[in-house]
């Protein structure tokens, strides 16, 4: 099967700091991987699209400031909230494509649910 | 313009009702379609993918390429399909969710 793991499931942090949320994909390389934003029993909003080796894509209106991504290898994409403030608290969700062209799949993470006090 | 339409936030009905979760889509081409489940405090999960025309925990949609639409439908709800439930089209690089529909399933 095709995992893709989360770190950390929850995290709280402190107004004006920075967290640092991991997505691995543990058994295949993904030179593509999503991050989305879930609020409360709301839908899922894509924040941005992370390519292996180059910089990340965002959706309009989405801060590329305050959300930095990394995607530094195959298998690991990470997102840092900058200056974190109360209303960045939310439900992260990343997903891992695995395989290209028209035969791609995508597989989702557990999430991070951040709050920020 | 590639578009997923899921016209219902929640939907309520009573355990053992036919349970009816609309998807409507725009995508020029031949489209893939998915319904994702994410149960409380648990990972988004694939349902079922119209390609293979199978049957998951009693839930089926079928493709209506001429209403463009891709329905899920569960002929008796039971409480515990009570969940966010999410349409997805496989887009040129990147899969469009609609907005999520709400289940609940009432005993």
């Amino acid at each position: 099967g095709a995992v893709v793991s989360q770190h950390p499931s929850w995290v709280i942090c402190k107004s004006g700091t920075s967290v640092k949320i991991e997505c691995r994909s543990l058994d295949f390389q993904a030179t593509t991987m999503f991050w989305y934003r879930q609020f409360p029993k709301q839908s899922l909003m894509l924040m941005a699209t992370s390519n292996e080796g180059s910089k990340a894509t965002y959706e309009q209106g989405v801060e590329k400031d305050k959300f930095l991504i990394n995607h530094a290898s195959l298998t690991l994409s990470t997102l840092t909230v900058t200056s974190a403030h109360p209303e960045d608290s939310s439900f992260y969700i990343c997903s891992a494509q695995r395989g290209g062209g028209s035969s791609y799949e995508q597989y989702f993470g557990p999430g991070t649910r951040l709050t920020v006090t | 313009a590639q578009r997923v339409t899921q016209p219902e936030k929640l939907l309520s009905v009573f355990k053992g009702a036919p349970v009816e979760l609309k998807c409507n889509y725009s995508y020029s081409g031949s489209p893939e379609l998915f319904w994702y489940v994410q149960y409380s405090r648990q990972r988004l999960q694939l349902l079922l993918r119209h390609i293979s025309r199978e049957s998951i925990k009693g839930f089926t949609a079928d493709l209506n390429k001429g209403e463009t639409s891709f329905h899920l439908k569960k002929p008796f709800a039971q409480e515990e399909d009570s969940a966010m439930y999410y349409c997805a089209l496989k887009g040129t690089y990147k899969y469009i969710f609609g907005t999520g529909t709400r289940l609940k399933v009432l005993a």
